[in-house]
């Protein structure tokens, strides 16, 4: 295993509600990166981070936020939960050398009521 | 068009039989290439990256054609374990993943 941990592992909350997923690394990688999977979409980007204190928006950042003020953990907030976030939202890490693959973590399964 | 196309199946295979998911990319500039497995409510795990010159790893052999731009996974003796989504990945340098939906496999005893 990668050394990924991800939490809460599921989360059920109310529209219009914060909520922040920790992603957790053991690996001393310094790219992290969030992910949501949906039926019919594959996976796609929210935001990624190439080092503490940076960060970037990915292909699906609106209504989400990020930070990473330590080099293992990475936080994904929605700052106000709408039910189209309704997903399951994965972390991953890269080691940043040409041709390294992504490892993720085991995954938040988040409904918005 | 989307950047990575996957033939999402499902392919229902008797145990002990080859098969053959393909994927193609849109963009000619993509550098590095990846099939994952990911079983039902789990997260994807690397099977295997893939190779110009095409890699295999026991039963499985990936293959990479840059001219037509599509890379194969190749199973052969299947396994009822081989059950799962397969997911094609492109990286075209960076940070720049790009995922297709899966191909789903069952392997039918």
């Amino acid at each position: 295993d990668a050394g990924i941990t991800q939490s809460p592992r599921h989360k059920v909350t109310e529209t219009g509600t914060p909520v922040t997923l920790r992603c957790h690394q053991t690996e001393n990688h310094r790219y992290m990166y969030w992910y949501r999977q949906d039926p019919g979409h594959g996976l796609r980007l929210i935001h990624y981070s190439y080092g503490v204190k940076d960060t970037d928006k990915g292909e699906v950042s609106d209504g989400y936020s990020v930070s990473r003020s330590k080099t293992e953990d990475f936080l994904l907030t929605l700052e106000s939960a709408t039910s189209s976030q309704t997903s399951v939202y994965f972390c991953a890490i890269n080691r940043g050398l040409n041709n390294s693959p992504l490892h993720f973590g085991n995954g938040t399964r988040l409904t918005v009521t | 068009r989307k950047e990575v196309e996957q033939d999402p199946g499902p392919f229902n295979v008797p145990e002990g039989a080859t098969v053959a998911f393909n994927c193609t990319y849109s963009n000619s500039a993509s550098q590095s290439f990846f099939w994952y497995r990911q079983d039902c409510r789990k997260e994807p795990k690397l099977l295997m990256s893939v190779y110009s010159s095409g890699n295999e790893d026991g039963r499985f052999t990936a293959q990479l054609n840059r001219a037509s731009q599509y890379i194969s996974l190749l199973i052969r003796d299947s396994k009822l374990s081989d059950s799962a989504t397969y997911l094609c990945v492109v990286n075209r340098g960076g940070n720049q993943f790009y995922f297709g939906t899966g191909t789903s496999l069952t392997v039918i005893p």
